[in-house]
């Protein structure tokens, strides 16, 4: 199974701060990832697909980028309502596997 | 608009048996290849199941190989995930997902709200 190594687990940042998250797949997995932001008791949102892909929607302050083994979130602008928790997902191979996650909280 | 709403979880002893539904609507059914993932008390997202739009295709996490069946009533709008030998590490809100492409190698893109499977004695 392909492996996802994301990081960090835990960031602390605020409102205005520009924030990078990483994944790296233990295989490359083309652009073949997406992005994921979860708050407490609610289902996961997409954020981005094929890594660099803005779902309909989604503020423009989310970008993804990477191929290959290396991917990143990046939120240019930090807002109120981004403090999450961000998972990546390879599906580029099954079993479809996801990060540990990386809780944002406000510092 | 896209709406997944699952229903069946509950709470069930070790060694047993549950059946979820998850029935969809907005969007044409039998177009999309569907998912169930997991996430256990606490914990991080776990992938389960993939089916293909036509049913045709399967795909199980190792966890479950064996024990779990993922199945789909395009006539019914329906996505179902019949739990055998339940075991306590299978305790977890078990979400239905809607992928953006037909045959299974695409991202998720649409979660219902989960429904929380608890295995207890």
């Amino acid at each position: 199974a392909i492996q996802m190594t994301q990081s960090p687990s835990s960031l602390s940042a605020s409102v205005g701060d520009r924030v990078t998250i990483t994944c790296r797949a233990s295989q490359g997995i083309r652009d073949d990832l997406g992005w994921y932001q979860q708050k407490p008791g609610k289902a996961p949102k997409l954020l981005i697909y094929a890594a660099s892909t803005l779902q309909s929607g989604v503020p423009s302050r989310f970008s993804g980028s990477g191929s290959g083994t290396d991917f990143t979130l990046t939120i240019s602008s930090l807002q109120p309502e981004d403090f999450a928790t961000y998972y990546c997902l390879q599906d580029y191979d099954f079993p479809f596997t996801f990060g540990q996650g990386t809780k944002l909280e406000n510092k | 608009e896209v709406q997944l709403l699952e229903s069946g979880g509950g709470l069930v002893r070790p060694g047993g048996s549950l059946r979820l539904s998850c029935a969809a609507s907005g969007f044409t059914f039998d177009s999309f290849a569907m998912s169930w993932v997991r996430q256990a008390p606490g914990k991080g997202l776990e992938w389960v199941s993939t089916i293909t739009d036509s049913g045709g295709r399967t795909y199980y996490a190792d966890s479950v190989k064996g024990r779990f069946t993922i199945s789909r009533d395009n006539s019914k709008n329906t996505l179902y995930l019949q739990m055998n030998s339940l075991r306590a590490e299978d305790t977890a809100v078990y979400f239905c997902a809607k992928l953006l492409g037909d045959s299974g190698y695409y991202s998720i893109g649409h979660w219902g709200q989960g429904a929380l499977v608890t295995v207890s004695s």
